[in-house]
């Protein structure tokens, strides 16, 4: 069975204190890792998708990397507008169909 | 700028009750979902659509049905809703039904007294 398990479920950072999220997967053949943003009262926004271990992309202040059985989103010197729910899904290569199987996500907030 | 627009935002309905979800997207994605969000459980999938003229069950379908309508527009229906059944769902949107990003709708909230 597919399954995404994100850590830790709440991160509490003060301005400029950089810090990693993690998101576990086990899955037959991954198609692809995503990584959205969510704010309070709103839908997720898509951030990044990797594909393959090695992968890195880049994005301000945010940078995912994806190894064979985790992805790390790094946030570098955040700041309090950073503060999101951030979620993790991995769509895997069975049954076909783009069905996403998501984590429960890490709560990020930014102290200034 | 619409992308995926979902009505209505917020729904109280009595045990029993049936309503339907609306979503339209204006991308000209082939492909539609249907998603709940429960607390500590992340998204789950209930319906998808991998192209017009299609539906497929997810993880969660039972208490629900979907309508394709046309290739903007994916429907979700809920017969008799249950109290299991109040959450937040999400009408998403993505080109193809494989290795595409999925964009997701502003959410509905339901709840089921």
């Amino acid at each position: 069975e597919d399954q995404v398990t994100q850590s830790p479920e709440a991160l509490r950072l003060q301005e400029g204190e950089s810090s990693s999220l993690n998101c576990s997967y086990t899955v037959s053949g991954l198609r692809g890792l995503f990584w959205y943003r969510q704010d309070p009262g709103k839908g997720p926004e898509f951030l990044f998708t990797l594909y393959s271990a090695g992968e890195e992309k880049e994005k301000e202040r945010l940078k995912a990397t994806l190894t064979k059985k985790e992805s790390f989103l790094h946030i570098t010197a955040p700041k309090p507008e950073d503060s999101a729910t951030y979620l993790c899904a991995v769509q895997a290569d069975v049954g076909g169909g783009n069905k996403l199987v998501f984590g429960a996500g890490t709560i990020l907030r930014v102290k200034s | 700028n619409a992308g995926v627009t979902q009505t209505p935002k917020f729904q109280v309905l009595k045990t029993g009750q049936s309503m339907t979800l609306q979503c339209a997207q204006d991308m000209n994605h082939n492909s539609m979902y249907w998603y709940r969000q429960d607390p500590g459980m992340g998204l789950r999938l209930i319906y998808y659509s991998a192209s017009e003229g299609t539906t497929d069950k997810g993880e969660v379908p039972n208490g629900y049905n979907v309508s394709r309508l046309n290739k903007r527009e994916f429907s979700l229906r809920l017969e008799s809703a249950a109290p299991s059944q109040t959450s937040v769902y999400f009408c998403a949107s993505s080109r193809g039904p494989t290795g595409n990003t999925i964009y997701f709708g502003e959410g509905s909230w339901l709840t089921v007294v």
